[in-house]
């Protein structure tokens, strides 16, 4: 099977503006979690999406959000982006089942905000 | 809240020699336990896991961990050090099934030849 992929791998914004990055999951995957890593704050969870739906949240400001379509990709937006939105943002799919605990991670979208 | 420590954000070991990184974790339940590996300008990948079943867990490139409960830790080790084995390694918590991952803030790994 494919791995989880995301897209774009590179990104350059300026401040004030908006970006969405985008994740495609392991075939047959339903849930979709959001991470950033950052040098300073290490890597922390953004939120998750299972079947369309928002499962859990993880402590970030309401300009970041996602969303998460009926194949399962999932889109990430973050809006009025400031310097500290700098990161790398990293996508991991997983079955989803009560039982399935392992996550995946794609090879993750580097934003650079100047 | 769940929390993950790991001691040393830097460890320079020879190639041959025992790689051993220290993970400690509070859980207020029994956790999932994770060690994930991450390349230069890739993403995390999978070294091995805890889910209560065997407390030595073997994973892939010759690594393994022992959940140790008393101690609440998780330390990674493995026997002969390789150069491919250079990376950022990082320990990760989950306190149910599919729940999110909380982790570590890593350890570089340095592997001299």
């Amino acid at each position: 099977k494919a791995g989880v992929t995301q897209t774009p791998r590179y990104l350059i914004k300026t401040r004030g503006q908006q970006v969405t990055l985008s994740c495609s999951p392991i075939s047959g995957h339903r849930s979709v979690s959001w991470y950033q890593q950052t040098p300073g704050q290490g890597l922390q969870f953004l939120f998750e999406y299972f079947s369309e739906t928002q499962r859990n949240k993880g402590n970030f400001p309401g300009r970041f959000s996602g969303r998460q379509f009926s194949n399962s990709r999932s889109e990430m937006n973050v809006s009025t982006l400031e310097l500290g939105d700098s990161a790398l943002y990293l996508c991991a799919s997983r079955e989803g089942g009560e039982t399935e605990e392992t996550q995946y991670f794609g090879p993750g979208t580097r934003l650079l905000v100047l | 809240a769940q929390s993950v420590t790991q001691l040393g954000s830097h460890v320079s070991v020879s190639e041959g020699a025992l790689v051993l990184l220290r993970c400690n974790y509070s859980s207020s339940v029994p956790p999932y336990l994770f060690w994930y590996v991450q390349y230069p300008n890739q993403g995390l990948q999978l070294l091995l896991k805890y889910t209560s079943a065997a407390t030595l867990v073997k994973g892939i490139n010759g690594f393994e961990a022992e959940f140790k409960k008393s101690e609440t830790s998780f330390h990674l080790t493995k026997p002969s050090a390789h150069m491919s084995d250079a990376a950022e390694y990082f320990c990760a918590v989950s306190e149910a099934a599919g729940n999110k991952l909380t982790f570590g803030g890593g350890t570089r790994v340095l592997v001299k030849p």
